[in-house]
């Protein structure tokens, strides 16, 4: 069994904070996979990134970051100068020998 | 951008009727799945397929039904809607083989029983 847990239920921050997002999974595999999906209010989830566990590499895309830290098994992922258009609620995600598997997400009120 | 649909997008429904959430997505994805998400956010899965006639229950016990007769087509029906099937319900898919791909969610069908 897999599992991943987002500590954090709800996060709110003033426009142009930094705020990173916990995610810390439990798996057995020894290959599995990483994802970030965010969802903004129309609903639907829009994947962000993906990670290997072969690949501890930290990444950075325009504001977004993510720190693999497979010692600790956790996917946290850094917004900087957080903007309005960042609210959304973020789910992070495993996936290797089961079906993916799904936090129960941090919700992100980012106020003007 | 996914190709992947959800009708409708909102329903309101009397309690006992029959309803059908459509999923289709022309990616030709073997692997799909319908997702119920609480009010409070948490995306529970309640059934997945591997491909035409594959179906399986997931992790949430739930009394909706599937089908997959075609590799583009998955709906979930509820036989006697109740108050407690309201929720949100997001159908993704994924291509085939290893779980090394990222899943793409349709907008989801906003389902209310009353």
């Amino acid at each position: 069994a897999q599992k991943v847990t987002q500590a954090q239920t709800e996060i709110s921050v003033v426009e142009k904070e930094d705020v990173t997002l916990d995610c810390v999974y439990e798996t057995r595999d020894t290959t599995y996979y990483l994802f970030w999906y965010k969802q903004p209010p129309s609903g639907e989830l829009v994947f962000l990134i993906r990670r290997n566990s072969f690949d501890e590499q930290n990444e950075i895309s325009g504001r977004y970051s993510w720190n693999f830290q497979k010692s600790t098994s956790s996917f946290n992922f850094t917004i900087t100068a957080s903007q309005v258009v960042d609210s959304a609620v973020y789910f992070c995600a495993l996936g290797g020998s089961y079906i993916p598997t799904f936090g129960r997400g941090t919700s992100l009120i980012v106020h003007p | 951008e996914a190709d992947i649909y959800q009708t409708p997008r909102y329903l309101v429904i009397g309690t006992g009727k029959k309803i059908t959430l459509e999923c289709s997505q022309t990616m030709g994805h073997d692997k799909m799945y319908w997702y119920q998400q609480d009010p409070g956010m948490e995306l529970h899965l309640i059934h997945y397929s591997y491909g035409v006639n594959s179906t399986e229950k997931g992790d949430l016990s739930s009394e909706s039904t599937v089908s997959r007769i075609r590799t583009e087509h998955f709906p979930l029906t509820l036989e006697s809607a109740r108050p407690s099937h309201t929720s949100q319900y997001l159908c993704a898919s994924s291509p085939s083989a290893s779980m090394n791909t990222e899943a793409f969610f349709g907008q989801g069908t906003r389902l209310t029983v009353v």
